[in-house]
């Protein structure tokens, strides 16, 4: 039962537009979602993240936005670059320090 | 500096022959967690310690076990590893936040690849 779901596998975009990238999850009671990076060879790296209260945080060229009604957050990069190329896993965290990731999203930025 | 280190990074056992990842953390992080990794998969979470306390996940086979002696190490134990066994091992740390302070991440570790034979 997958509780963290990310419907789109990969992902291209050119160089300097915005990328978007979604998440949905199923259980109500996730109180702080997160967003990772993961270059091959390595383990996921924190990129952003956002408590259940808010609707939207901001660092550089990286928004989290949080939909609490529809289950929906989503990743926006601008202006993309082609260092941003890697697999973007979405998270979300429960009250009893449990975590559940998504499958993940693979970016590429075409230069 | 590395923060949380996974040895070793590569691992072939035989299909049976139990197995012993290793992790270590110099976060001074309460809280250790162990996923399984399999391709194109979610990372999936198998158990966590909450300092010494011992979280299992409810669908996590009774073949995996873990140890974690002091706030340092943490160590995932395969009993009798099967070719299903095969995935990413990833060790990720977190430091525990009260109901209401939810603001910190897991930090990851690079996970170490089990082939089993």
């Amino acid at each position: 039962d997958q509780q963290v779901k990310q419907n789109s596998p990969s992902l291209s975009v050119q160089e300097g537009r915005i990328s978007i990238l979604n998440c949905d999850y199923t259980n109500s009671m996730f109180d702080y979602f997160l967003w990772y990076k993961k270059y091959p060879a390595e383990g996921p790296t924190f990129l952003i993240s956002i408590s259940s209260i808010k609707d939207k945080n901001e660092d550089g060229r990286f928004t989290v936005f949080l939909n609490k009604s529809a289950k929906h957050l989503s990743l926006h990069i601008v202006p993309s670059q082609p260092g941003d190329s890697a697999v973007y896993f979405c998270a979300a965290r429960n009250t009893g320090n449990q975590f559940y990731f998504g499958t993940g999203t693979s970016l590429t930025v075409i230069p | 500096d590395a923060m949380v280190i996974q040895n070793p990074r590569y691992q072939v056992t035989q299909f049976g022959k139990p197995v012993t990842l290793s992790c270590s953390q110099t976060l001074n992080h309460n809280v250790m967690y162990w996923y399984q990794q399999k391709s194109s998969q979610a990372p999936k979470l198998l158990f966590h310690y909450y300092d010494k306390d011992f979280n299992n996940e409810a669908d996590t086979p009774d073949n995996f076990q873990s140890r974690r002696p002091n706030t340092s190490f943490c160590f995932l134990d395969i009993r009798s590893p099967g070719l299903g066994d095969a995935a990413m091992y990833l060790c990720a740390t977190s430091r525990d936040t009260l109901a209401g302070a939810a603001t910190d991440t897991q930090y990851f570790g690079p996970g170490t690849r089990l082939t089993v034979l």
